[in-house]
């Protein structure tokens, strides 16, 4: 069974950064692609960013460059989203999710990640 | 603003069949990029509930089905169940913006 647990989440001043990660079981991690996804309170879903089974190519969401970064490491399977110069609108529950049929097969349940002072 | 548009609300009465609309444009589904459509379940993980357009994944019931006509798509939920009850989005590809989602429809059984 695919299980994908995300974690890192929590409470961040404005500007700060914060490190999300993804841990992947039950299937070949190392063979898929991975994408992040969010979702603001009330608001709906946003792509945020996608990454190779190899970590190349990478994309991202135009309102996510130069801020996010996306990473892997196949050896842990865990997937990483590193957040830097967050704000407010930044408040959302983030979610890892395997590429498949579609760009988001299997999700996380999420973690919330909420930037205010 | 969302680029895919769905109505925010939808509603119906057990057993009833009802349908979400999404309506993107020649940049995302008119230009034959395909619909997916995912189920958000308070307190559970987003489910993949049509692929492809058309395709049910494994273990997702028959009563749900999906079609798409030129730049839109539809959701159809038959045989309403209570624990129909939750909010769905479509997904589509958009040459400019990449993964492109609807705004989510919230589905009240009645």
């Amino acid at each position: 069974e695919v299980q994908l647990v995300e974690s890192g989440g929590g409470l961040v001043q404005p500007g700060g950064s914060l490190r999300l990660s993804c841990a992947a079981s039950g299937f070949t991690f190392s063979s898929f692609a991975m994408t992040w996804v969010r979702q603001a309170p009330g608001r709906g879903l946003e792509w945020i960013s996608y990454i190779s089974s190899s970590s190349s190519p990478i994309y991202y969401a135009d309102s996510m460059k130069g801020r996010f970064t996306i990473s892997r490491d196949n050896a842990k399977n865990s997937l990483y989203l590193q957040m830097h110069s967050l704000r407010a609108e930044d408040t959302a529950v983030y979610y890892c999710a395997l590429v498949g049929s579609t760009p988001f097969d299997y999700w996380g349940q999420g973690t919330l990640v909420t930037v205010s002072s | 603003q969302s680029v895919l548009t769905q109505p925010p609300s939808v509603s119906g009465a057990p057993g009833q069949r009802v349908t979400i609309s999404c309506t993107g444009s020649s940049s995302n589904i008119g230009a034959g990029y395909d619909v997916h459509w995912y189920q958000l379940l308070p307190g559970a993980a987003p489910k993949l509930l049509i692929y492809g357009n058309i395709n049910r994944p494994s273990g997702v019931p028959d009563r749900f089905s999906g079609s798409k006509s030129g730049t839109s798509a539809s959701l159809a939920i038959s045989g309403l169940q209570a624990e129909d009850e939750a909010d769905y989005y479509c997904q589509s590809y958009d040459i400019s913006l990449s993964w492109v989602f609807g705004g989510g429809t919230k589905l009240t059984v009645l």
